[in-house]
């Protein structure tokens, strides 16, 4: 049982390039997440999916998108990349929302020069 | 909106040390309340929750009780180990189709 696996790990871009970060979960969740996490500010909330084919955004969706074609993944692209997108990237789970804990992977850390 | 505030880290704390790190939070109705743990180049992962006042979340030695009339959820643990160095979170749930609020961490750091 792998949770919720996320890849790559680590990524440098350039202003201006693209990228997909990609998320998968083996636990059959209807719900995942997608976070952003800076230094000092918690973690704000980018995308959300309540199942496949159903996306939404969160706080901070500029500059994103995502899609959810089946139940175990859910990637986020980032198109035209900029330094304020610098920061470590969570994707995670949970099997419903109210009471019931996320389960998170173990992050990606992009850098945009 | 809903929020959550925690107290400034990092707290550096000798081992066998008590532990306490203070949470409150506003909302509207009867949120879910948690402590997330974070541990060095890791994802978060849940510590203990809460899910109506006057609950007690517990796990691993750490316990929080839900105050309502305080709106509080401080984490506390009696003895804090190395092992017990990360990132703290504090997050609410408030339910329906609202989403979960984190606080912004707190960095623990225990010497031997």
């Amino acid at each position: 049982n792998a949770g919720v696996t996320q890849t790559p790990k680590f990524r440098i871009l350039k202003i201006g390039q693209s990228m997909t970060l990609q998320c998968t979960q083996d636990m059959n969740h209807n719900y995942m997440y997608w976070y952003r996490q800076d230094p000092g500010m918690g973690l704000k909330l980018i995308y959300y999916s309540v199942g496949a084919g159903i996306t939404d955004k969160g706080e901070v969706p500029n500059g994103y998108n995502v899609s959810r074609s089946t139940t175990e993944d859910f990637p986020l692209r980032l198109e035209l990349a900029a330094p304020s997108q610098t920061s470590v990237y969570f994707c995670a789970s949970s099997e419903r929302e109210g009471t019931y804990e996320q389960y998170f992977g173990p992050g990606t850390r992009l850098t945009v020069t | 909106g809903n929020s959550v505030t925690q107290m400034e880290g990092p707290v550096t704390l000798s081992e066998e040390a008590f532990l306490t790190i203070n949470c409150t939070y506003t909302a509207t109705g009867y949120p879910s309340l948690f402590w997330y743990v974070q541990y060095p180049g890791e994802g978060l992962q849940l510590l203990l929750k809460a899910t109506k006042a006057d609950d007690k979340g517990s796990n691993k030695g750490f316990e929080a009780t839900y105050r309502k009339e305080t709106t509080s959820f401080h984490l506390e643990k009696g003895s804090v180990q190395v092992s017990d160095s990360a990132v703290y979170f504090c997050a609410l749930n408030p339910g329906g189709y609202q989403k979960v609020t984190f606080g912004t961490g707190t960095k623990l750091q225990v010497i031997p």
